[in-house]
């Protein structure tokens, strides 16, 4: 079966930086998305990857290992604006996406 | 641009009864896509739409019907809604399949079965 691992619930402090991880086991591959989701609101998209490595964007970044089929959300300099969900999704060999969970994110001043 | 709206934004039902759930985006994208998303649980795909006049199932699409209205449109109905249909329902719109697309999502429907 197709398969989105992250972690439930995160906290981290105002400031600092965080790393969401997120591995998968889906049939195929064909780009992993990562989402902002605050609580009772829509997903925004963050972050797209189809190759290896790193993709940055401002405060946030993505990485993707499609070898270990793993993916990380580093998020730097946190505001509390930051407390939110973050999904990840991979589109799979008929370009459907599968989603995680999601990771609750906990800022404490 | 409105991007995605969905309607109506909350709902309680009885077991039983029926209800549509109205979605509509104005970016001219060829795909839309019904999800529901539950406590604990991923974003679930109901049913889709590559285009006008076409639909398809998705993970989950028992106890739900959708129609594409036209290429604006994308309807979900419930027929005879059942305490198990209790969730939060989004609707996404996609320009085509390309790998990069990003779905766009509408604000979401709560709906609750009792």
């Amino acid at each position: 079966g197709q398969n989105i691992d992250q972690p439930t619930e995160m906290t981290a402090t105002e400031g600092a930086i965080v790393q969401i991880n997120c591995t998968y086991q889906t049939s195929g591959f064909n780009g992993l998305f990562w989402y902002q989701q605050h609580a009772g609101e829509a997903p925004t998209f963050l972050s797209y990857n189809v190759l290896d490595g790193l993709e940055e964007k401002g405060r946030f970044s993505s990485f993707l290992s499609r070898s270990k089929g793993y993916s990380y959300l580093l998020l730097k300099e946190l505001q509390m604006k930051d407390s939110a969900s973050y999904l990840c999704a991979v589109k799979d060999s008929n370009y459907q996406l599968i989603w995680g969970a999601g990771t609750k994110l906990i800022i404490k001043p | 641009n409105a991007g995605v709206t969905q309607t109506p934004k909350f709902r309680v039902l009885k077991t039983g009864q029926s209800m549509t759930l109205l979605c509509a985006q104005d970016m001219n994208h060829e795909y839309m896509y019904w999800y529901r998303q539950d406590p604990g649980m991923g974003l679930r795909l109901i049913h889709y739409s590559v285009g006008e006049g076409t639909t398809a199932k998705g993970e989950v699409p028992d106890g739900y019907n959708v129609s594409r209205l036209n290429k604006r449109e994308f309807s979900l109905r419930l027929e005879s809604a059942a305490p198990s249909q209790t969730s939060v329902y989004f609707c996404a719109s996609i320009h085509g399949s390309g790998e990069a697309n990003e779905q766009f999502f509408g604000p979401g429907t709560r709906l609750t079965v009792l």
